[in-house]
């Protein structure tokens, strides 16, 4: 299973929105509503973000969101925060199963 | 609240063995699918297996295949990954993670296991 593909870094200004893709393909992203979104800073477990696509868990804040077009899912992070700045993994269910992770990307904020 | 708590990652040199567990508790554990997720120094998140609710299907990603083995007891609420044949690309911490619908949801610290001699 080879992973969904996300840029490596996406930078905003605090106040501005940044959008973060993950690709993959008919088998993973695009055949299944199974998109979860996780949060991690440096040394810290992974956080989830989002899940099912859209849904947020009780207490992310709705500044998150998440949709999902054919094979490509996206996390947009509007009102950027200074604490938003960490990086940001995708994964998917892919069947079987089984689930694979994005490449992740890096959210700097200027 | 939902907790996994991590154990058993150490130094180790390559060829060797060593056992993680995974704690839970906050949850009724014996009803998801439960994973190990590790992450290289530097490297994204790579999951390596996991395992039904009766301990009965277990998947694993090919590179741990044949070397690493999952498993669970229910009674303990316990999760568990023996690690054999150990090489230093193996070097990762090791987090436990619940499972819906293959992907996590709740996540442990997770535990560093460097393999080097």
């Amino acid at each position: 299973q080879s992973a969904l593909t996300q840029p490596p870094s996406a930078s905003g200004s605090p106040g501005q929105s940044v959008t973060i893709s993950c690709t993959g393909t008919s088998s993973d992203v695009g055949g299944y509503n199974y998109v979860s979104w996780y949060q991690q800073h440096p040394g810290k477990a992974p956080k989830l973000m989002i899940y099912e696509v859209t849904k947020r868990p009780s207490g992310v804040p709705d500044r998150f969101s998440g949709s999902k077009s054919g094979n490509t899912a996206s996390l947009t992070v509007s009102g950027l925060q200074a604490e938003d700045e960490a990086d940001y993994y995708c994964s998917s269910y892919a069947g079987s199963n089984n689930g694979v992770f994005g490449t992740g990307t890096k959210v700097t904020v200027l | 609240e939902v907790r996994l708590v991590e154990s058993g990652g150490d130094l180790v040199q390559p060829g060797g063995s060593l056992r993680l567990s995974c704690a839970a508790s906050g949850f009724t554990f014996s009803t998801y699918w439960m994973n190990w997720v590790r992450q290289a120094p530097g490297k994204g998140l790579e999951w390596v297996a996991n395992i039904d609710q009766d301990g009965r299907a277990k998947h694993y990603v090919d590179s741990v295949r044949g070397r690493f083995t999952i498993s669970r007891d229910n009674a303990k609420n316990s999760l568990y990954l023996q690690l054999s044949s150990l090489r230093a690309e193996d070097t990762a911490v090791y987090y436990c993670a619940r499972e819906i619908w293959g992907n996590p949801d709740y996540w442990g610290q997770g535990t560093l296991v460097t393999v080097s001699s």
